[in-house]
């Protein structure tokens, strides 16, 4: 079966320290890899994608990602974070022999103090 | 401006009382995608189309029906709706290429009682 996994529910960081969001995914074949953000009573907004090519992807708001395949993880970083940066942070995947069907985590409230 | 619209935005029913919820987007996407999402579940997706007339299901379609008879609106229906399907819904599109990023509206908040 298809999933993804975000081990953290939350992660607390302080302002101007680097971050990661953990992401893990079971998908057979060479998946197609996202990362989407939502801030309070909004929709996802996209930040970054992994298609092929460099393990590091970078993306939306200073936002990088690294591919790593042998571990199936999809962690996404930012060196210095900002108080503007909090959010839940969703890790998506789409499997390679079905481009229609999207699987999410369960999600990461992002916590940034001053 | 491109966007994704969903209508209503807030919906507070009964039991077993048909109800759709309205999906419209303004970018000649092909691919259109309905998702719920539930605490500590993340997205699901419920049904997913790839263009006019064609759609499929997701992970999570029971007690759900789509349609897409035209490009720009895929609404979704509860024909007897239960409390299971207290929820946010997503409606999301996208070109179809599988790497596209989707394009989410702002969520529709049901409950029913």
């Amino acid at each position: 079966a298809q999933s993804v996994a975000q081990p953290e529910d939350q992660v607390n960081v302080a302002e101007g320290n680097p971050l990661t969001v953990k992401c893990t995914y079971s998908v057979s074949g060479n998946p197609y890899l996202f990362w989407y953000v939502q801030y309070p009573n909004r929709g996802l907004q996209f930040l970054l994608k992994y298609i092929t090519g460099d393990n590091l992807v970078k993306g939306s708001y200073g936002f990088e990602a690294e591919f790593n395949k042998s571990q199936t993880s999809f962690h996404l970083k930012k060196p210095s974070a900002l108080v503007s940066d909090s959010a839940l942070y969703f890790c998506a995947v789409t499997p390679w022999d079905n481009f229609n069907k999207f699987y999410f985590g369960s999600g990461t409230k992002l916590n940034v103090k001053p | 401006e491109a966007q994704v619209t969903q209508n209503p935005r807030y919906l507070i029913t009964v039991t077993g009382k048909k109800l759709t919820v309205t999906c419209s987007q303004n970018m000649n996407h092909e691919y259109m995608s309905w998702y719920r999402q539930d605490p500590g579940l993340g997205l699901r997706q419920i049904y997913y189309s790839m263009n006019v007339e064609v759609t499929d299901k997701g992970d999570v379609p029971e007690g759900y029906k789509v349609s897409r008879k035209e490009k720009r609106n895929f609404p979704l229906i509860l024909e007897s709706p239960s409390p299971n399907q207290t929820s946010l819904y997503f409606c999301a599109s996208s070109l179809l290429d599988g790497g596209s990023e989707q394009f989410f509206g702002p969520g529709t908040r049901l409950t029913v009682l």
